[in-house]
């Protein structure tokens, strides 16, 4: 079975680092982008950028550049949505999707919930 | 960047209804067009790529159309099970990816 499964919520403070995962299995992981998309509480989805595994490459949003980082770690199938300093407002559900290279974002994560609360 | 535009925001409809809702690029996006479905508390699930193409295992009830900036979803008898908010994704491969803001089908 095709699947991304995502790392379990996490809540943090403003100014704190966080990474979460997307581990895949039953596909080649290096076949396909993985994205990530935020949804906040209420709200619609944002794509924020995805990865290449086969070479780390990547494109972000200009909403979300230079805030997150993605990253990829192939030798065991997962990529990552990375801060180095949250916000309140990254309060959100974060998914993460297979790219398929012809039918969207056709594989989704169960998402992780980030709170960020003083 | 491409922004998608969908209408209506928000529908109510009944069921065994026929409804449409539209999505527009700001740019043509030839047929790289997706529609997802989202229930409440659930990740997405896509229904439709490359415009018209039906997911695997997804109703024959659900039906999408269109190229270039106008596209739409046609679902042509309302099910319980089909009361959910949709989104449409661009996808074409020379820009970065975006999505629609969302419409809410609701009874």
């Amino acid at each position: 079975e095709v699947q991304l499964v995502q790392s379990g919520a996490d809540v943090k403070k403003p100014g704190e680092s966080l990474r979460i995962s997307c581990q895949g299995s039953g596909y080649n992981f290096n076949n396909s982008f993985i994205t990530w998309v935020r949804q906040v509480p209420g709200k619609g989805l944002e794509w924020m950028g995805r990865i290449d595994p086969s070479d780390s490459s990547t494109n972000y949003s200009p909403s979300f550049q230079g805030h997150v980082t993605i990253l990829v770690d192939k030798s065991i199938n997962t990529a990552y949505l990375q801060w180095s300093s949250l916000k309140p407002s990254d309060i959100a559900i974060y998914y993460c999707a297979r790219q398929s290279a012809v039918a969207g974002l056709d594989v989704w994560g169960q998402g992780t919930s980030v709170t960020v609360s003083s | 960047d491409i922004q998608m535009t969908q209408s209506p925001s928000s529908l109510s409809a009944s069921v065994g209804d026929r409804v449409t809702i539209t999505c527009r690029a700001s740019q043509s996006i030839t047929r790289w067009l997706a529609w997802y479905q989202q229930k409440p508390g659930k990740a997405p699930k896509l229904l439709i790529y490359k415009a018209s193409i039906l997911e695997s295992g997804v109703p024959s009830r659900f039906s999408g159309s269109g190229s270039g900036t106008e596209f739409t979803l046609t679902i042509s008898s309302l099910q319980p099970d089909d009361f959910a908010t949709y989104y449409c994704q661009q996808y074409n491969r020379y820009s970065l990816y975006s999505f629609g803001q969302g419409t809410k089908l609701e009874i």
